[in-house]
């Protein structure tokens, strides 16, 4: 069963750093695409970036290019999202999903997703 | 690139049909066949209900069904059950910038 697991929930202050993770199991970890996908409290979906484990190459959508560094541990089937300095405005739910087929013009869609990280910043 | 356009909310009585459109632009929903829509229940992660515009994942019920004309992808859900009650989002591949743009999510009501 393929499974995506995530981190537990974070609550830290403005300016401090955080790295949360997304271990997968029951599949090739290094053959498939791992996405972010942020969601702000009640609000929708935004795809931040995307992860190749097999050699770590990685896109980033230009919404978040240079916000958050995107890493992954082939040798602990471990994708990471990271920030350095968070701001109130980084706090939301972040999930990991899976490409099934990368995501390019022949495919893109998540077929499975982890349960979520909360993050929460705040003075 | 902006979101994707979805009514916020629809609603409907069980067994009943109902359609929710997704409106995007000629660099994305236009361009390429690979609309997909997620079902969110409140507290849950996403879950893959279609791809490639019209393809069923395994386990996921034929009462779902996709469609493409134009800009324009559509889901339509037949035979409404209360369990349908969540939110539903579109999403579409939209080239090698941008990647992925996702639509503003629509609550479905099953009254």
């Amino acid at each position: 069963e393929v499974q995506l697991v995530q981190s537990g929930a974070e609550v830290k202050k403005p300016g401090e750093s955080l790295k949360i993770s997304c271990k997968g199991s029951g599949y090739s970890f290094t053959d498939y695409w791992i996405a972010w996908v942020r969601q702000m409290p009640g609000k929708g979906l935004d795809w931040m970036g995307i992860i190749y484990p097999g050699d770590s190459d990685t896109r980033y959508s230009p919404s978040f290019q240079g916000q958050v560094t995107i890493s992954a541990d082939k040798s602990i089937s471990t994708a990471y999202l990271q920030w350095s300095n968070l701001k109130a405005s980084d706090t939301a739910m972040y999930y990991c999903a899976r490409h099934v087929r990368g995501c390019s013009s022949t495919s893109c869609h998540l077929d499975h997703w982890g349960q979520g990280t909360l993050v929460t910043v705040s003075s | 690139q902006s979101a994707l356009t979805q009514p916020a909310s629809v609603s409907g009585s069980p067994g009943q049909s109902i359609t929710i459109s997704c409106t995007g632009t000629s660099s994305d929903v236009g361009n390429y066949n690979l609309v997909s829509w997620y079902e969110q229940h409140p507290g849950k992660a996403p879950k893959l209900m279609i791809y490639e515009g019209s393809k069923r994942p395994s386990g996921v019920s034929n009462r779902f069904s996709g469609s493409k004309s134009g800009n324009t992808a559509s889901l339509t859900i037949s035979g409404l059950q209360a369990e349908d009650e969540a939110d539903y989002y579109c999403c579409s591949y939209a080239g090698s910038s941008t990647f992925v743009i996702f639509g503003g999510g629509t609550k479905l009501t099953v009254l």
